[in-house]
């Protein structure tokens, strides 16, 4: 089946820091998705990318939807302590009418150190 | 607004005894729902699906089944459990017949079989 590769799986910055984390993938994808898990919460929709190329941004953060449709990345700019938390990638290939099932990433854990 | 509700938020089952977590979606019709586990703080695995009312899909063979006795509930089931059957069980919906259209998740039940 299809898997995707998220990195980097853990990242240590400090407060005001730019981060950046990407997705590759073996196959291609119709979405790619970006969310963030808090603990003991569900995860949250981010930004939703629906174009191969499509530049998207939601405030301080920015995801591109790769030209090979294989890849995507997400940069949080200026970082600041409640963007703590684990961010998950996911492919979206719709394969019959009305199910959009989803392919995880597997997820990247950022801390903000003090 | 749609929203999503799962219950209970915690619990802590002995292994052999019977399991009921319960979903509902509010504020839309006809949902595609999901059930996702997720191991460790990582990786959501996908379990099951359902495009319409009695209608359901199961991605993985396991111990867990689903139903989907109304329009927008959806309830995970097992007769007995085993201790692998711990972890955290997210469900999801999106809008059917959207294109692409993301998933939004619950709040997650967290399960512990001992």
């Amino acid at each position: 089946g299809q898997q995707l590769n998220q990195s980097p799986q853990s990242m240590f910055i400090q407060e005001g820091e730019d981060v950046s984390m990407n997705c590759t993938s073996s196959s291609i994808f119709n979405t790619w998705l970006w969310y963030k898990q808090d603990p003991g919460e569900g995860p949250v929709l981010l930004i939703a990318l629906y174009k191969a190329g499509e530049l998207t941004s939601n405030g301080r953060l920015t995801a591109q939807f790769g030209i090979t449709r294989k890849d995507s990345f997400l940069n949080i700019s200026a970082s600041i302590p409640s963007d703590v938390g684990i961010y998950f990638c996911a492919g979206q290939l719709r394969a019959n009418f009305g199910n959009e099932k989803l392919t995880f990433g597997t997820g990247t854990r950022l801390t903000i150190i003090p | 607004s749609q929203t999503i509700h799962q219950w209970p938020a915690t619990l802590v089952q002995p292994v052999g005894s019977p399991l009921s977590l319960e979903c509902t979606v509010e504020g839309t019709s006809n949902p595609n729902l999901y059930w996702y586990r997720q191991a460790a703080g990582r990786g959501l695995q996908l379990l099951f699906y359902s495009v319409g009312i009695g209608q359901i899909s199961s991605e993985v063979p396991q111990n867990l089944s689903a139903s989907r006795p109304q329009d927008r509930q959806f309830i995970l089931s097992s007769k007995k459990l085993l201790l692998s059957d711990s972890g955290f069980y997210l469900c999801a919906w999106s809008k059917t017949g959207a294109y692409n259209s993301p998933l939004h998740f619950g709040n997650g039940t967290r399960l512990t079989v001992t």
